[in-house]
């Protein structure tokens, strides 16, 4: 198993830029979830997809948006950064029907 | 909506004391329950989960019943080592297979030799 892997670890952006973070699931997963998590906080759900949907997201403005690829990679992408978009965020894969996620060791996000 | 309460940290123990890590949760349904666990600088790693009422879910020492009575999950080692000083979250699945997880705030454990 590779586990799951996130790109880049750290990034640095300036307020209203772009970003795009991108996660490789594991293999054989093929539900991947995206989670933002602010320091000394537990872990927010943002949206997951399956099979190349969204089937479901969390209370996040549409500024927030995801794709997931045929090889059930992932990207996270946020536009018009702002300052509370410093987090950690962690992208978690699962196969479908199992309780249970692996996370990656996720990208820290600062916002400045 | 479903929610996730833990006991607030931080916790501070000696090596080989007895941990208890309370947990309590709201959900409408049957959720499943799990402990995760975040080292510094790491993502979550899955520490143990349970899928009904009354199991127990056990892993490394650690151990959590799931309680539908109480609405509980709490987690317990009987002796705890430097090495298990994290971050432990308690987290709830709404449904079965896969779907969101809600956390809890997360409770900072340092055990000191």
């Amino acid at each position: 198993e590779t586990g799951v892997t996130q790109s880049p670890t750290h990034l640095i952006k300036t307020r209203g830029q772009q970003v795009t973070l991108r996660c490789s699931s594991q293999s054989g997963h093929n539900t991947v979830s995206w989670y933002q998590q602010a320091l000394g906080q537990g872990p927010q759900f943002i949206f997951q997809y399956y099979r190349e949907e969204e089937n479901g997201r969390g209370n996040f403005p549409p500024r927030f948006s995801g794709l997931q690829f045929p090889n059930y990679s992932s990207e996270l992408n946020v536009n018009a950064l702002e300052l509370d978009d410093s987090a950690l965020y962690l992208c978690a894969s699962s196969p479908q029907g199992v309780d249970g996620y692996t996370f990656g060791s996720g990208t820290r996000l600062t916002v400045v | 909506g479903d929610s996730v309460t833990q006991m607030e940290g931080p916790v501070t123990l000696s090596e080989e004391a007895f941990l208890t890590i309370n947990c309590t949760y709201t959900a409408t349904g049957y959720p499943s329950l799990f402990w995760y666990v975040q080292y510094p600088g790491e993502g979550l790693q899955l520490l143990l989960k349970a899928t009904k009422a009354d199991d127990k879910g056990s892993n490394k020492g650690f151990e959590a019943t799931y309680r539908k009575e109480t609405t509980s999950f709490h987690l317990e080692k009987g002796s705890v080592q430097v090495s298990d000083s994290a971050v432990y979250f308690c987290a709830l699945s709404e449904e079965k297979g896969a779907q969101k997880l809600v956390f809890g705030q997360g409770t900072r454990l340092t055990i000191n030799p």
